[in-house]
């Protein structure tokens, strides 16, 4: 059964503190994504990997970093947390293929509260 | 810039009803249309996806139609069900293998709602 596992499914932190959102996958999938969640606005991309160590920003990268050490985890890191990204922050991944995109694979989501 | 215009934002629908939703994308270079289907407190999961050699594609009680000319896809639900109930997304990215060809654009959502 495909898992893509998140770290924590609510986290409240504080303005200027450094955040950590953890994903893990047990696919076996290089392509790992972070998206944004917030109502209204849909899903947006923040960063995405498609090997390790390799990065691209997506369309709302400002004030995030990313970090993919081993094959399996895809950190998103905050800076300094502001309350602007208080959001729901989901991870996704999605196996290489010969052809063309199939399925992508989320997490349940991280519900990130900055006060 | 929103690359991918959905509506309604919200539908209400009784039991046994048709289910609609829209979008329309910008980019020409968008080649593979998936919605994804959202339930509370989960993450969205793959619903039917279409690429545009083909103006139409089923799977059981769910639709997509395709215009290429106009740039326009669309979500039909047949019969729809109170189990139905959830937040869709239609998305868009390019066809073809390799990391960029899987970043997903994705619409702003539509909740909706079956009546029993």
């Amino acid at each position: 059964d495909v898992k893509v596992t998140q770290s924590s499914r609510y986290l409240v932190k504080r303005t200027g503190e450094k955040v950590f959102l953890e994903c893990v996958q047990d696919m076996d999938h290089e392509n790992m994504f972070w998206y944004r969640q917030d109502p209204g606005l849909g899903l947006r991309l923040i960063y995405f990997s498609y090997d390790v160590k390799m990065k691209e920003k997506g369309d709302i990268p400002e004030g995030y970093s990313v970090s993919r050490e081993k094959k399996e985890r895809f950190s998103l890191i905050l800076e300094s947390a502001s309350t602007n990204q208080t959001s729901m922050y989901l991870c996704a991944t999605h196996p290489h293929g010969t052809g063309g995109p199939s399925e992508a694979f989320f997490g349940q989501g991280t519900r990130l509260t900055v006060v | 810039q929103q690359q991918v215009k959905q509506s309604p934002q919200s539908l209400i629908v009784q039991k046994g009803g048709i289910s609609i939703i829209n979008c329309a994308y910008e980019n020409t270079a968008f080649d593979y249309f998936p919605w994804y289907q959202q339930f509370p407190g989960k993450g969205p999961a793959l619903l039917i996806a279409i690429r545009p050699d083909v103006s139409e594609k089923k799977e059981g009680r769910f639709t997509i139609s395709f215009n290429k000319s106009a740039k326009q896809f669309s979500l039909h639900i047949m019969d729809s069900q109170p189990g139905d109930s959830a937040t869709y997304f239609c998305a868009a990215s390019r066809w073809g293998s390799g990391g960029s060809n899987y970043k997903l654009t994705f619409g702003k959502g539509t909740l909706l709602t079956v009546n029993p």
